[in-house]
């Protein structure tokens, strides 16, 4: 039963490129979280979401930043136009319905050149 | 918006030391979670406390729910270098209930 799987691990891009994250959740978890994590700081929220649905966004930036999770295959975070500002560690979280308890993958971490 | 604190920020201590932990703040979560990190991987869960005042013991760490539920502590007793991560708490909120809110954690360093 594999855990909840992030990749790319490790992604460089330069300004200007845009960087795509994938994440598929525990089997049959059907909750999705993304967060990110800078350097020496805690996570920070950005979005939660059920299978087609985002449930919230609030901690997403308004502009570049866009998630999905689709009917079939994983959630994807997309970031258009990439800055340096967004280097981090972004972890995928899945959880059951209705359950209070986060199952974490590895995480991606994002080199903006 | 409902935020955590968590105190120290860091802190390093000899192997067989004791150690506590806190997590605080000014809003009542319906639960709270303890999660540890290392460098490189996601958090792991540690436990999960629900009702105001619950204790609750995983070998040398024991975790404790404030009565009001708005702050948490976690004792470790006789630190061994294994225990060395970051240790975050997370409370349920957010518009949905349903949101994890982060504190900013304690990294935790044990010397042989």
């Amino acid at each position: 039963n594999a855990g909840v799987m992030q990749n790319p691990r490790h992604l460089v891009r330069r300004r200007g490129q845009e960087a795509r994250l994938r994440c598929s959740p525990m089997k049959g978890h059907s909750h999705v979280y993304w967060y990110r994590q800078l350097p020496e700081e805690g996570l920070k929220f950005m979005v939660y979401l059920q299978k087609e649905n985002i449930i919230d966004e609030s901690g997403m930036p308004k502009e570049r930043f866009s998630a999905e999770f689709p009917k079939e295959g994983p959630s994807i975070l997309r970031i258009q136009q990439v800055v340096r500002g967004d280097s981090a560690a972004y972890f995928c979280a899945s959880s059951p319905g209705g359950a209070n308890v986060l199952t974490f993958g590895a995480g991606s971490r994002l080199t903006v050149l | 918006t409902q935020l955590l604190e968590q105190s120290p920020q860091f802190l390093s201590i000899q192997e067989g030391e004791n150690l506590t932990v806190y997590c605080n703040s000014s809003s009542v979560f319906s639960s709270l979670q303890w999660y540890r990190q290392e460098p490189g991987e996601g958090p792991v869960l540690l436990v999960t406390v629900v009702t105001g005042g619950e204790v609750k013991k995983l070998k040398r760490l024991t975790f404790q729910f404030g009565d009001a539920r708005k702050d948490s502590s976690l004792h470790i007793t006789a630190a061994q270098t294994g225990d060395t991560g970051l240790y975050l708490c997370a409370g349920a909120g957010g518009n949905y209930g349903q949101n994890f809110v982060f504190g900013p954690g304690t990294r935790l360093s044990v010397l042989p």
